[in-house]
């Protein structure tokens, strides 16, 4: 597609479920980060994938969050045991590569989590 | 990593252009400065970016402080599709360093018609 896709837009959970939030990259693009974007606030780095594997995860908050990408495409990001203080927009972005300083990356509209 | 500083907010007036500015006293000689912005509702756009000389595209122009200490986005003439939350970050060019940007809180435009 020609843009980075996320869905749902918008999830609303109840507390203690398990949720998977869904990143379509652009095509060819071989770097994917996931963010996290609470109100008022810059977005908040998770994770980065170069490929099928999790470059860098220090973002992961605890143990709930999980992400994948097994084919080097699409990613999903999974949280167990959600938590009101779990709710935010999530964010997605791809990259070409992981190319240091230079160039820039394309940003999904985000999944607006709601834990109640 | 190194910090950026920027207003929280700022106006200008429809078709009249727009300096944001950004301190970055602590950058390093590999750090690239690049902005980002994000209108309500959407995720964060690229801007422009730069490493010591002034660049120019079809969005903005940055211009940058001759010891880098401070950067300035430019929008020639600002628009109500301009009115967003615009981000200052310093990313680090060294491909061992990864590949993640730091967003702060940025700076709030409005635009006035």
């Amino acid at each position: 597609g020609a843009g980075v896709s996320q869905t749902p837009s918008n999830k609303v959970t109840e507390k203690g479920k398990y949720v998977e939030l869904r990143c379509d990259p652009i095509s060819g693009h071989t770097a994917l980060y996931w963010y996290r974007q609470s109100l008022g606030q810059g977005p908040e780095f998770l994770i980065y994938f170069q490929g099928t594997g999790a470059a860098d995860d220090s973002g992961l908050p605890n143990d709930r969050f999980f992400a994948v990408r097994p084919e080097g495409s699409v990613s999903t990001l999974k949280i167990q045991r959600t938590e009101r203080g779990d709710s935010a927009v999530y964010l997605c972005a791809s990259s070409l590569r992981g190319t240091g300083g230079a160039g820039g990356y394309t940003f999904g509209s985000g999944t607006r989590l709601t834990v109640v | 990593d190194a910090k950026t500083t920027q207003p929280n907010s700022m106006e200008s007036n429809e078709e009249e252009p727009v300096h944001l500015p950004c301190n970055h006293s602590t950058i390093s000689g590999t750090d690239y400065i690049h902005w980002y912005r994000q209108l309500p509702s959407q995720g964060p756009e690229y801007v422009i970016h730069g490493l010591t000389s002034n660049v120019n595209n079809r969005m903005a122009s940055l211009a940058i402080a001759e010891d880098r200490k401070s950067s300035t986005l430019i929008l020639h003439r600002a628009t109500l599709r301009d009115a967003a939350v615009y981000y200052c970050i310093l990313r680090d060019g060294r491909l061992s360093s990864g590949d993640k940007l730091t967003f702060g809180t940025g700076t709030r435009l409005a635009v006035r018609p």
